[in-house]
């Protein structure tokens, strides 16, 4: 059984550049969940995509947008970075079935530095 | 809204003892999930030890245990015999039990362990 895990571990952009995240889950699990974790903070709660549709979404911009694939992986897409954006992002799996969310296991994240 | 506190930003403890983390929660629900996160200098958060709101028993992992006070809306992560190995960062999470299942966290409190 693999876990999450998530690509790159580091990047590095330019304010008002675009930046795609990736994120494979764990195998069996069908929901996929992004955090932004900012220096210094607690983890906060951007989406979550349950079979290919988003699921609940945070209070994040809509110049931060994903997608999950049949295969349930899930990229994040942030457009028009500010240097705000600045943060470990961190992509979380777990397993919905029958009404019933399942825990939540979390991959390494990736650090994104805006300059 | 829900809420997480984490009052304590950091604690120190000497190996072979115990310390006690505190967390405070707000929440009009009355069936909820409550967990405690580890996330060491890898990033990775791990899962500590979790917690059903309608449990009246408070659970226990190995060395790890909770203070569950569901009315005071209180939930401390008690570690015995602490460890090297246990210094990290500690995340107090909070997730409702039906629709969307994302996590609500504390800004966490980094506990050090003294040799």
């Amino acid at each position: 059984e693999t876990g999450v895990t998530q690509s790159p571990t580091h990047l590095i952009k330019t304010r008002g550049q675009q930046v795609t995240l990736r994120c494979s889950s764990q195998s069996g699990h069908n929901t996929v969940s992004w955090y932004q974790q900012a220096l210094g903070q607690g983890p906060q709660f951007i989406f979550q995509y349950y079979r290919e549709e988003e699921n609940g979404r945070g209070n994040f911009p809509p110049r931060f947008s994903g997608l999950q694939f049949p295969n349930y992986s899930s990229e994040l897409n942030v457009n028009a970075l500010e240097l705000d954006d600045s943060a470990l992002y961190l992509c979380a799996s777990s397993l919905s079935s029958g009404g019933r969310s399942y825990e939540q296991y979390f991959g390494p994240g990736t650090r994104l530095t805006v300059t | 809204a829900q809420t997480v506190t984490q009052s304590q930003p950091e604690m120190s403890v000497q190996e072979a003892e115990t310390v006690t983390l505190s967390c405070t929660y707000d929440t009009s629900e009355s069936d909820y999930y409550l967990f405690w996160y580890k996330q060491p200098p890898s990033r990775q958060m791990i899962l500590v030890i979790r917690q059903e709101a309608y449990k009246q028993q408070n659970a226990t992992e190995n060395r790890f245990s909770v203070n569950f006070q569901k009315a005071a809306k209180s939930f401390s992560l008690k570690i015995s015999d602490s460890q090297l190995g246990d210094a990290a960062m500690y995340f107090c999470a909070y997730r409702l039990k039906t629709g969307a299942n994302n996590l609500f966290f504390g800004t966490g409190t980094r506990l050090t362990v003294i040799p």
